[in-house]
């Protein structure tokens, strides 16, 4: 079964320093990649999806995909104390599945 | 964007009893999810049900979780009876014919 893990477990960054998520799987098939923040006693909003090899950019969250090295990561320019929230990786394959990570618990300081 | 509703958004009952989570998924989706978050963990899939029929289910959907979706009202996940290890955070998901998910903000269930 697909194992999904997050790190670092919580992050503490201050306002405006670019903060830097990691998210690896180990199901080398999947095909699909998904950030989603959650705030908490919310639902999930999506940051960024990602399906190919590469770099993808939503606003400030920039998503990198290494299939090869079962790596996705997530990095958000200038990140405001709004943004503090548990940031969750979700990989899926052809079935829809979600498996999702532990999550990180981002804190942005003014 | 598509918004998923979930009613209640916290629920509490007694070991034993019966409790129906609602879930009003985005009115064209066909597909449908519940996941569950058991507080300080992993959200994990649950189950997954399409044109009235269970696809998927995962280890966690014990013979006590029914789903269904009468008349195209709201998706429900029946819990009879509950356990102590029935508290979590239940979270609804629905989708149209590609892979994006559109999440509910969640019921959170309490087992006492």
């Amino acid at each position: 079964q697909q194992k999904v893990q997050q790190s670092p477990e919580s992050l503490t960054v201050s306002e405006g320093a670019m903060a830097s998520l990691n998210c690896t799987f180990s199901d080398g098939t999947s095909n699909n990649f998904r950030w989603y923040r959650q705030h908490s006693a919310k639902g999930l909003e999506v940051l960024v999806s990602i399906f190919s090899d590469g770099e993808k950019e939503e606003g400030r969250f920039t998503a990198h995909l290494n299939r090869a090295n079962l790596h996705v990561s997530l990095h958000i320019r200038e990140p405001q104390p709004s943004d503090s929230a548990v940031y969750l990786c979700a990989v899926s394959g052809s079935n829809n599945r979600i498996f999702f990570g532990d999550g990180t618990q981002l804190v942005v300081k003014p | 964007g598509p918004k998923v509703l979930q009613i209640p958004s916290h629920q509490i009952i007694d070991m034993g009893q019966m409790v129906t989570l609602n879930c009003d998924p985005v009115s064209n989706h066909l597909y449908f999810y519940w996941y569950k978050q058991i507080l300080g963990q992993q959200m994990e899939f649950l189950v997954n049900f399409y044109n009235g029929k269970v696809m998927e289910k995962s280890k966690l959907f014990k013979d006590q979780f029914s789903v269904e979706r009468p008349d195209g009202s709201y998706f429900t996940l029946k819990i009879q009876p509950t356990a102590l290890e029935d508290s979590a955070v239940y979270f609804c998901a629905s989708r149209q014919g590609g892979a994006e998910q559109f999440f509910g903000p969640g019921t959170r269930l309490t087992v006492l």
